[in-house]
């Protein structure tokens, strides 16, 4: 079956804290995926990556950061939250295709809170 | 730039009613997907569609890929409470990426 972990699903963190969110998937897939989802905006990709250290920026990269070390491994940096940053994070990945067969599985989620 | 508008943007029904959603782009697609998701959980794939007028079912889920290739619908037959949450389409978005609609949140009363 497969599978998209995240490391917590609640976090509660202070304004100026350096925050991780950690993404593992169990599916041998190229692409992996950041989204934060929030109340009325549906889902906005903050960052992407097709491969081994390679990262794309999204829609809102702002106030973000990723790391991809490994190919089953995908990490959202927060250098310095802020209460705006206050939301829903969805980790997402999938196939590389050429074509337009484009499914994403995703996590769980963690719904992290900026205090 | 693209656009994909969801509608409604949200539903409240009786138990045993059908429901019906739909979603529209800017521009044609190649690809419709269907997510569902769950209160608290992260969305789950439930449909997809890869040819103009598909029609693919997934248990009481039908989907439908429009002949424009602009549009895609999704009904649900006989809802039951578990039916509620958040349905979204999504389609290609250049190459491995996908445009998300903003959801149609359904609320199921029993």
């Amino acid at each position: 079956d497969v599978k998209v972990t995240q490391s917590s699903r609640y976090l509660v963190k202070r304004t100026g804290e350096k925050v991780f969110l950690e993404c593992v998937q169990d599916m041998d897939h190229e692409n992996m995926f950041w989204y934060r989802q929030d109340p009325g905006l549906g889902l906005r990709l903050i960052y992407f990556s097709y491969d081994v250290k390679m990262k794309e920026k999204g829609d809102i990269p702002e106030g973000y950061s990723v790391s991809r070390e490994k190919k089953e491994r995908f990490s959202l940096i927060l250098e310095s939250a802020s209460t705006n940053q206050t939301s829903m994070y969805l980790c997402a990945s999938s196939l590389w295709t050429a074509g337009d067969n484009n499914e994403q599985f995703f996590g769980p989620g963690t719904r992290l809170t900026v205090l | 730039g693209q656009q994909l508008n969801q509608s409604p943007q949200s539903m409240f029904i009786q138990e045993g009613e059908d429901v019906s959603m739909n979603c529209t782009s800017s521009s044609i697609f190649n690809t419709w997907l269907w997510y569902k998701q769950d209160p608290g959980e992260g969305p789950v794939l439930l449909i997809a569609l890869y040819k103009a007028g598909e029609l693919t079912s997934n248990g009481r889920l039908t989907a439908q890929f429009g002949i424009t290739r602009k549009d895609s619908f999704l009904n649900i037959s006989a809802s039951i409470p578990s039916d509620v949450g958040i349905y979204f389409c999504a389609g290609p978005a250049g190459a491995n990426n996908l445009f998300f609609g903003t959801g149609t949140r359904l609320t199921v009363i029993p």
